[in-house]
């Protein structure tokens, strides 16, 4: 079985400072790992993605997350933090061997302080 | 181009009474799956399917819940017997394949009275 832990519930940081979202992944094989962003009222918007090339993953909107097997982490990061960036965001792990299943983590909510 | 469509947006029902919720992917995509998303959780896989066919069903919490797809294009996922603990916002997204990204609709927010 493959899961995610997402380490915060609720994470603040005030405009223009970094953004750390902690995600720890558990897999069986060879994971793909996601990002997920899910703004008030709309859908869920693809991020980034890993499926075992570059362990440093850019995504859109300047965020960036960091695949380290031997920490079992794929943490997001993005070095400053803009209003539009306050949502909510899941890391999510492919089951099976492709992406045909998604199992998400619990989700962190991203609040900015102006 | 168009998205990813649900409808409807919202569903408000009594208990035991019976819902379709209705999907339409994006234009080619021949893979769809269907989440369930619970109040202050990560979305949960119910059913993918490939082209017609339920390839996964997997997570479809027990047989009250079913879902078609009888063209290959829009899916309906019905709900029998509703209970208050089908309360959910649920989740339709798309495919070109699998090992594709997944694109999500709106969702459609169920609510059983």
């Amino acid at each position: 079985a493959q899961s995610v832990t997402q380490l915060d519930s609720h994470v603040s940081v005030s405009e223009g400072t970094p953004v750390l979202l902690r995600c720890n992944y558990s897999s069986s094989y060879s994971p793909s790992l996601f990002w997920y962003v899910q703004h008030p009222n709309k859908g869920l918007q693809l991020l980034l993605k890993y499926t075992s090339a570059a362990t440093l993953v850019k995504g859109i909107n300047g965020f960036e997350a960091e695949f380290k097997k031997s920490e079992t982490s794929f943490h997001l990061t993005k070095p400053s933090a803009h209003m539009s960036d306050a949502a909510e965001y899941f890391c999510v792990v492919s089951t099976n061997f492709g992406n045909e299943k998604l199992t998400f983590g619990t989700g962190t909510r991203l609040t900015i302080i102006p | 181009g168009a998205g990813v469509s649900q409808t409807p947006s919202n569903k408000v029902t009594e208990k035991g009474k019976y819902v379709e919720l209705r999907c339409d992917p994006i234009s080619g995509h021949t893979a769809l799956y269907w989440y369930r998303q619970s109040l202050g959780q990560g979305p949960e896989f119910l059913i993918y399917f490939q082209g017609t066919g339920a390839a996964d069903d997997s997570g479809l919490p027990n047989d009250r819940f079913f879902a078609v797809r009888p063209e290959g294009s829009v899916s309906t996922l019905k709900i029998q017997r509703t209970e208050r603990g089908d309360s959910a916002v649920y989740l339709c997204a798309s495919s070109l394949s699998t090992n594709n990204e997944q694109f999500f609709g709106p969702g459609t927010r169920l609510t059983v009275l």
